[in-house]
């Protein structure tokens, strides 16, 4: 079967820096995604991964790691506008996204 | 129109009617989708299409049907609701190439009483 498993629920501190994991398991595999998505809002693009390593934009980055099958978002410096939940997808070889149920970061001041 | 909308934003309708929620899109992106969010779950693909006049099923696509009889429209139709139904309802496009990043309506929540 094919599963993404990510922590239901995250709290942080402003300032600080947060990790969110997710692992998954898929019949293929072609490239991981992050979304983010506010309460009441449509989920918005953050990150690609489709190679090994660790991508970096601004106070995110996101790390592949496809032997294991898995994922992190890191995020930087988090501010309160950083409260929303996190989406990690896989794209499997017919180009459809397999989406975890996401991880609700809260940040507390 | 700015990237995707989605009408209605929000409807509430009796089990066994017909309701259709309507996507349109000015990117000229090939690829639309229709994605139901539910709490807990992620988001599950119900129909999408690759291009006009082409359209596929998703994971859930029983009690849905969709047209796509140009680029920028792709409305999807509940043929008689039922409560299971509920939910936030996603289009989204994709210019496809290699990221394949998708952009997201802002949604229609649709209550099934």
């Amino acid at each position: 079967g094919q599963n993404i498993d990510q922590p239901t629920e995250m709290t942080a501190t402003e300032g600080a820096i947060v990790q969110i994991n997710c692992t998954y398991q898929t019949s293929g595999f072609n490239g991981l995604f992050w979304y983010q998505q506010h309460a009441g809002e449509a989920p918005t693009f953050l990150s690609y991964n489709v190679l090994d390593g660790l991508e970096e934009k601004g106070r995110f980055s996101s790390f592949l790691s496809r032997s294991k099958g898995y994922s992190y978002l890191l995020l930087k410096e988090l501010q309160m506008k950083d409260s929303a939940s996190y989406l990690c997808a896989v794209r499997d070889l017919n180009y459809q996204l397999i989406w975890g149920a996401g991880t609700k970061l809260i940040i507390k001041p | 129109i700015a990237g995707i909308t989605q009408a209605p934003t929000s409807q509430i309708l009796a089990a066994g009617r017909r309701m259709t929620l309507r996507c349109t899109q000015d990117m000229r992106h090939n690829a639309m989708y229709w994605y139901r969010q539910d709490l807990g779950l992620g988001l599950r693909l119900i129909h999408y299409s690759n291009t006009a006049g082409t359209t596929g099923k998703g994971e859930v696509p029983d009690g849905y049907s969709v047209s796509r009889a140009n680029t920028d429209d792709f409305p999807l139709t509940l043929a008689s609701a039922v409560p299971s139904q509920t939910s936030v309802y996603f289009c989204a496009s994709s210019r496809g190439g290699d990221t394949g990043e998708l952009f997201f309506g802002e949604g229609s929540r649709l209550t099934v009483l």
